[in-house]
């Protein structure tokens, strides 16, 4: 069974540094990974999406990067704004999943002016 | 505005009693999920929908039951709720294209079981 883990579970950083948030995974056989950004009260959204074939994706601030060989995501956040604060998820897509995800439990980041 | 709209955002059931959360959206997708989430523990599939008529279960289904009648519609139900079903629920649907899939979140149903 697939487990996807985040470390860490909570991150505060002052204005202006570089978030780095990671997620590892059991299971290499995986069609994609998405990171999402959730807001308190407020739906997911997404992020980026690295499909398997890929080893990372770039969004602005954000790049995320994946090795499957290692089961591991890492999503950078360049020069962090107190706006960047949020839970952010990273979430799976299996095979043959009928676009079925499987979730991290989130790192909660908290950005201080 | 186009999305996910989740109804009631929050509710407050003794134990035994039953529910519905309804899920709508205007997106025209065939796919629909309902997940719940705890702390520490992410999101977790309870329910999902590839298309009006169809359900399947998730990673977590017990205590649950959904239906699709129409295809804008994803439906949650508790028949006889527990406290062990205090959590977030979330809907999300999705469009397919030949790589992928995108997803839309509503904003989530908090609900407390006392």
């Amino acid at each position: 069974k697939q487990e996807v883990t985040q470390i860490p579970a909570a991150l505060s950083v002052p204005e202006g540094e570089n978030l780095v948030l990671n997620c590892s995974f059991t299971d290499s056989a995986i069609y994609n990974l998405q990171w999402f950004r959730q807001d308190p009260g407020k739906g997911l959204t997404s992020l980026l999406l690295i499909q398997s074939s890929q080893r990372e994706q770039t969004s602005g601030r954000l790049n995320a990067s994946l090795d499957k060989s290692s089961g591991r995501s890492t999503l950078y956040i360049a020069a962090s704004q107190p706006g960047d604060s949020a839970t952010y998820l990273c979430a799976l897509r299996q095979t043959d999943s009928w676009g079925k995800l499987q979730f991290g439990a989130g790192t909660q980041v908290v950005v201080t002016p | 505005n186009a999305g996910v709209t989740q109804t009631p955002k929050f509710r407050v059931l003794k134990t035994g009693q039953s529910m519905t959360l309804l899920c709508a959206q205007d997106m025209n997708h065939e796919y629909m999920y309902w997940y719940r989430q705890d702390p520490g523990m992410g999101l977790r599939l309870i329910h999902y929908s590839v298309g009006e008529g169809t359900t399947a279960k998730g990673e977590v289904p017990d205590g649950y039951n959904v239906s699709r009648l129409k295809k804008q519609n994803f439906l949650l139900g508790l028949e006889s709720a527990a406290p062990s079903q205090t959590s977030v629920y979330f809907c999300a649907s999705s469009y397919r294209t030949l790589y992928n899939y995108g997803y839309t979140f509503g904003s989530g149903t908090r609900l407390t079981v006392v």
